[in-house]
């Protein structure tokens, strides 16, 4: 169980284009998904918490109105990437938090290798 | 700021041999703590969560925390070549998002 999707998988898009990535919990409902980014050789950065029915919170130095986030159910939460440049390029990976036994754990989707041209 | 500090590595260890990995972090009132294991250009997988005080055993991996020193630490044992990947620690504040903290991770090679 926990299983979490991430589509597409990997994107290369031209300089200014719009990129959006779908993350879905496949067998479980996940009020909170959070949005990393990972750079080469570098550390998982969050970028955004996205909860149900509501608007992201966003990581300081994290432009909103660049990176959209959309959490429309309980099974799916997109990330848009607004006019992308080349140094949006990264791994974009997604978890979905799942609550069991009164601990929360993250479960992480296979990620989104953006490269912007 | 909250902090998770790990060291970069890469920590070399040899097949069969016990592999330790530290991690600290800065916030006193963190709650919950998490080894994620990622291999190169994949997404991190977890491993194991502790929550309590002492010693959590799971197969070859064991995980130890000491909240009065603000660490946790993983022990592979009987290591393998496969186990070759970079470990990350991560912290839980449980503030309600249950956003984590993520260390840097420590690279780890098994040689064979």
């Amino acid at each position: 169980g926990a299983v979490v999707s991430q589509h597409p998988s990997r994107v290369i898009c031209k300089s200014g284009t719009s990129v959006k990535i779908e993350c879905r919990s496949l067998d479980f409902q996940a009020t909170t998904m959070f949005w990393y980014r990972q750079f080469p050789k570098q550390s998982l950065m969050l970028m955004a918490t996205s909860n149900e029915g509501s608007k992201a919170t966003y990581e300081q130095g994290v432009e909103k109105d660049k990176f959209l986030i959309n959490h429309a159910s309980l099974t799916l939460s997109t990330l848009t990437v607004t006019s992308a440049h080349p140094e949006d390029s990264s791994f974009y990976i997604c978890s979905a938090e799942s609550r069991s036994g009164g601990y929360n754990e993250q479960f992480f989707g296979p990620g989104t290798r953006l490269t912007v041209l | 700021q909250k902090e998770v500090e790990q060291n970069s590595g890469p920590l070399s260890v040899p097949e069969g041999a016990i592999a330790s990995l530290n991690c600290t972090y800065s916030d006193r009132g963190s709650q919950s703590f998490f080894w994620y294991r990622q291999y190169s250009g994949k997404s991190p997988e977890l491993i194991m969560f502790i929550y309590s005080n002492g010693d959590k055993e799971d197969g070859r991996f064991t995980a130890q925390l000491n909240k009065a020193s603000q660490y946790v630490s993983l022990l592979i044992r009987d290591s393998q070549p496969s186990d070759s990947a970079t470990y990350l620690c991560a912290v839980n504040q449980d503030s309600g998002y249950s956003t984590l903290t993520f260390g840097k991770g420590t690279m780890l090679l098994v040689s064979p």
